[in-house]
């Protein structure tokens, strides 16, 4: 069975910095890319980035662009989003979906940006 | 970037109705369109990919059609664990882009 558990999220300020983590178990995670969507208050779903299988390729949203970096360590199963200079707007549930299409979810980690 | 639309926001239904859903894309995607639910509290559930193709376990109660800019999401009999949020997502190209989410409660 696919497993996806995140991990990491917090309260903290504005500026800053926090990591985050998706264990993933039940299917070869090297063999897929995978993603950070997030689900902020009363907002709808917004995709943060997506790295390649291997982590040569990765993609961002504007909105995260130059703060949030994604990487994977495919021998520890595990995916990570590096958060820098956050922002109010940041607060979100953090997900992370296993390609292809999404098809495998994390139950979310709480990432709350306030003052 | 691709702009993603859905309609309506939001619809209350009964138990039993059949439901659709559009979901318009500003450019050209081909089929690349996934739907997915998602329920509050809850994490977001994937529904269909390739605009048609159910994933597994999904009930056939849900199918898709369209290509190119429209699609649709039906459900043929709502159910009552069918009340929940709609998204669609077009992963043609990046940044990939969900639509704004179409809220289907009880009526």
């Amino acid at each position: 069975e696919v497993q996806l558990v995140e991990s990491g999220g917090d309260l903290l300020q504005p500026g800053g910095s926090l990591r985050l983590s998706c264990a993933a178990s039940g299917f070869t995670f090297s063999n897929y890319a995978m993603n950070w969507v997030r689900l902020a208050p009363g907002k709808g779903l917004e995709w943060v980035s997506t790295i390649s299988d291997s982590a040569d390729t990765t993609y961002y949203a504007d909105s995260v662009k130059g703060r949030f970096t994604v990487s994977r360590d495919n021998s520890k199963n595990t995916l990570y989003l590096q958060m820098n200079c956050l922002r109010v707007e940041d607060t979100a549930v953090y997900y992370c979906a296993k390609d292809p299409y999404h098809d495998a979810w994390g139950q979310g980690t709480l990432v709350t940006v306030s003052s | 970037d691709i702009q993603m639309t859905q309609s309506p926001s939001s619809l209350s239904a009964s138990v039993g109705d059949r439901v659709t859903i559009t979901c318009r894309a500003s450019q050209d995607i081909s089929h690349y369109l996934a739907w997915f639910q998602q329920k509050p509290g809850k994490a977001p559930k994937s529904l269909i990919y390739a605009a048609s193709i159910l994933q597994s376990g999904v009930p056939s109660k849900f199918s898709g059609s369209g290509s190119g800019t429209d699609f649709t999401l039906t459900i043929s009999s709502l159910q009552p664990e069918d009340f929940a949020t709609y998204y669609c997502q077009q992963y043609n190209s990046y940044p990939f882009t969900f639509g704004p989410g179409t809220k289907v409660d009880i009526k």
